[in-house]
């Protein structure tokens, strides 16, 4: 049974450029969590969606971030008009129900 | 502010000691608390779940759980060098209890 899937697992974006974060759950969930690390900080919730629903986005900044898991394929979180404030590793967690948690490798975001 | 504390570290233990990890959160709705290890550059692994007042043991592990006080800890026994890491307390909040708060994390190192 493979685990909560992410790409990329790198991604380098200019100041101005988007980011496109896909995670794809362990087969059978349908919750999925975001959530983002800075350097040396702790894990941050950033939002929690079901299929096509957003449950909590009270992690999400207001301007600039959105996440969607559409019917079919994986759940994306975007980030328009990147900031150097934006690199970060961003992990994805899956569960399937409101219950534990498991985590994906993440997607280590760095903005030049 | 709903709050998860731990202390960073770095907590030093011989291989073969008992190494205990502490906990406290602010939440007093929360329901669901789990203790994840990260390695460095890693995503955090899930180690053990916990709902109720009193002990829960996997293996080496013992997750221990007093809502009274708001307080969690884990005992790892017969600790290994390959259990240096970051250990993360986590605690559910929200009306969902999908939104898992994080403790910065206490840094182990076991000494062989």
């Amino acid at each position: 049974n493979a685990g909560v899937m992410q790409n990329p697992r790198h991604l380098v974006r200019r100041r101005g450029q988007e980011a496109r974060l896909r995670c794809s759950p362990m087969k059978g969930h349908s919750h999925v969590y975001w959530y983002r690390q800075l350097p040396e900080e702790g894990l941050k919730f950033m939002v929690y969606l079901q299929k096509e629903n957003i449950i909590d986005e009270s992690g999400m900044p207001k301007e600039r971030f959105s996440a969607e898991f559409p019917k079919e394929g994986p759940s994306i979180l975007r980030i328009q008009q990147v900031v150097r404030g934006d690199s970060a590793a961003y992990f994805c967690a899956s569960s399937p129900k409101e219950d534990t948690q498991y985590f994906g490798p993440g997607t280590r975001l760095t903005v030049l | 502010q709903k709050e998860v504390e731990q202390n960073s570290g770095p907590l030093s233990v011989p291989e073969g000691a008992i190494a205990s990890l502490n906990c406290t959160y602010s939440d007093r709705g929360s329901q669901s608390f789990f203790w994840y290890r990260q390695y460095s550059g890693k995503s955090p692994e899930l180690i053990m779940s916990i709902y109720s007042n009193g002990d829960k043991e996997d293996g080496r592990f013992t997750a221990q759980l007093n809502k009274a006080s708001q307080y969690v800890s884990l005992l790892i026994r017969d600790s290994q060098p390959s259990d240096s890491a970051t250990y993360l307390c986590a605690v559910s909040v929200g009306r969902s209890q999908g939104n898992l708060i994080f403790g910065k994390g206490t840094k182990l190192s076991v000494k062989p």
